[in-house]
């Protein structure tokens, strides 16, 4: 069965310290993998997608075939990451996602 | 930039209603997706549909039905609201788009409160 798991609900990290949200799926194919981030009061958005390879507000994503994981990290965490974190999968053939189950991610001062 | 808006933000009903929650995109979308959002349980898929009039179930449609008539609409339903049915409903909707496939362009919410 198709499954994505984020194991963390609660990341607290300090202002300035690497981040690293951890993502893991189950999928028998190629998937796409996705991060998306909801601010507080602020609706759900697309932050960065595993095709793509980009970087977006300094997030970086990397997809491990072997691992099966989609972890994203941050070298330097900001007060305005804080937010909630969910990882998704799309399966090739379907425009169907699997949403994980999100993790909070709070940046001390 | 995509718009898709939900016809509430908040709303109460009580046990046994029949409620009605609006998504409207405009962004000529052939998808469109209804999800609730519960803490720990994260964005569960309800129902979506991929075309005017069809519609397949997600995870956990029981409860619940839509209603597709005109490509930018997509509605849920509940035909008798129950308290287990207090939740964020989010709506969303997608496209192909270029090389790309469809990110998923998601509504405010609505949360509903079943009393």
């Amino acid at each position: 069965a198709q499954r994505v798991t984020q194991p963390e609900k609660l990341l607290s990290v300090f202002k300035g310290a690497p981040v690293e949200l951890k993502c893991n799926y189950s999928y028998s194919g190629s998937p796409e993998l996705f991060w998306y981030v909801q601010y507080s009061r602020q609706r759900l958005q697309l932050l960065l997608r595993h095709i793509s390879r980009e970087s977006i507000k300094g997030f970086t994503a990397d997809l491990n075939k072997g691992e099966t994981s989609f972890h994203l990290k941050k070298p330097f965490a900001q007060e305005e990451d804080s937010a909630m974190y969910y990882c998704a999968l799309r399966a090739s053939g379907t425009y169907k996602y699997i949403f994980g189950t999100g993790t909070r991610l709070k940046v001390l001062a | 930039d995509v718009k898709v808006t939900q016809s509430s933000r908040y709303l109460v009903k009580r046990t046994g209603e029949k409620v009605f929650l609006e998504c409207v995109q405009d962004m000529d979308h052939e998808n469109m997706f209804w999800y609730r959002q519960d803490p720990g349980l994260g964005l569960r898929l309800i129902y979506f549909s991929y075309d005017v009039k069809m519609k397949e179930k997600g995870d956990i449609p029981e409860g619940y039905s839509v209603s597709r008539e005109k490509k930018e609409r997509f509605s849920l339903i509940l035909e008798s609201a129950s308290t287990n049915q207090t939740s964020m409903y989010l709506c969303a909707s997608s496209s192909p788009t270029g090389g790309f496939t469809y990110e998923q362009y998601f509504g405010p919410g609505t949360r509903l409160t079943v009393t």
